[in-house]
């Protein structure tokens, strides 16, 4: 069955530094999401992408954060300039055709900020 | 006005027993409602969803109840399982945006 994959597993860095999360979704694809979810906390989403634009944006998506889709299969968050509250789990989410379609998740990225 | 409220925070259910999660939200556009499953160190993954245009939707042991005027729904898991020991989380979504927006999850426990 397909499925959504996330680079890396866990990711350590220190405050300040720029981290880049990589997500390969679902090959026939087509809308792309970025969820975080705090330890313990509920899953907030981030970013929604289509057709190599944002489609939505959570205010929590400031200008510290950035989607691109550099090929036809990765699709990147990067955090320019780390904080420790960025310190959460990151999902990346696919789905096939509309916003109400199944989005599939992947098994996240662990990011902790020092 | 986008809030999902989910409830209770944890749930302690004995094997073979019905585990009920209820969700409530405010937004009248939302018309998608899924409910996702997390194992710890997963992702979350879809295990039912409703539109607003049924009351009830059944999935072998998984239920969802669907109240529109009382903007409710509910997840009911029958002959609950060991295995189903999980975090729940529902959520909503509507047409105008792509974001699900989700409720604060329920920690379950299936005791054999």
């Amino acid at each position: 069955e397909p499925e959504v994959t996330q680079t890396p597993s866990h990711q350590v860095t220190q405050m300040g530094q720029e981290v880049i999360l990589r997500c390969v979704p679902i090959s026939n694809h087509l809308y792309f999401y970025w969820y975080r979810q705090i330890l313990g906390q509920k899953v907030e989403f981030l970013v929604s992408f289509y057709n190599n634009e944002i489609s939505e944006k959570s205010e929590i998506f400031d200008d510290q954060f950035s989607v691109e889709r550099p090929d036809g299969s990765n699709f990147t968050l990067k955090i320019r300039s780390t904080k420790l509250e960025d310190s959460a789990m990151y999902f990346c989410a696919s789905s096939e055709i509309q916003s109400t379609d199944t989005q599939y998740f992947g098994p996240g990225t662990r990011l902790t900020v020092l | 006005q986008q809030q999902v409220k989910q409830s209770p925070q944890s749930l302690i259910v004995q094997k073979g027993g019905i585990s009920i999660i209820n969700c409530a939200y405010e937004n009248t556009a939302f018309d998608y409602f899924p409910w996702y499953q997390q194992f710890p160190g997963k992702g979350p993954a879809l295990l039912i969803a409703i539109r607003p245009d049924v009351s009830e939707k059944k999935e072998g042991r998984f239920t969802i109840s669907f109240n529109k005027s009382a903007k409710q729904f509910s997840l009911h898991i029958m002959d609950s399982q060991p295995g189903d020991s999980a975090t729940y989380f529902c959520a909503a979504s509507h047409n105008a945006g792509n974001m699900l927006t989700f409720g604060g999850g329920t920690r379950l426990m299936v005791k054999p």
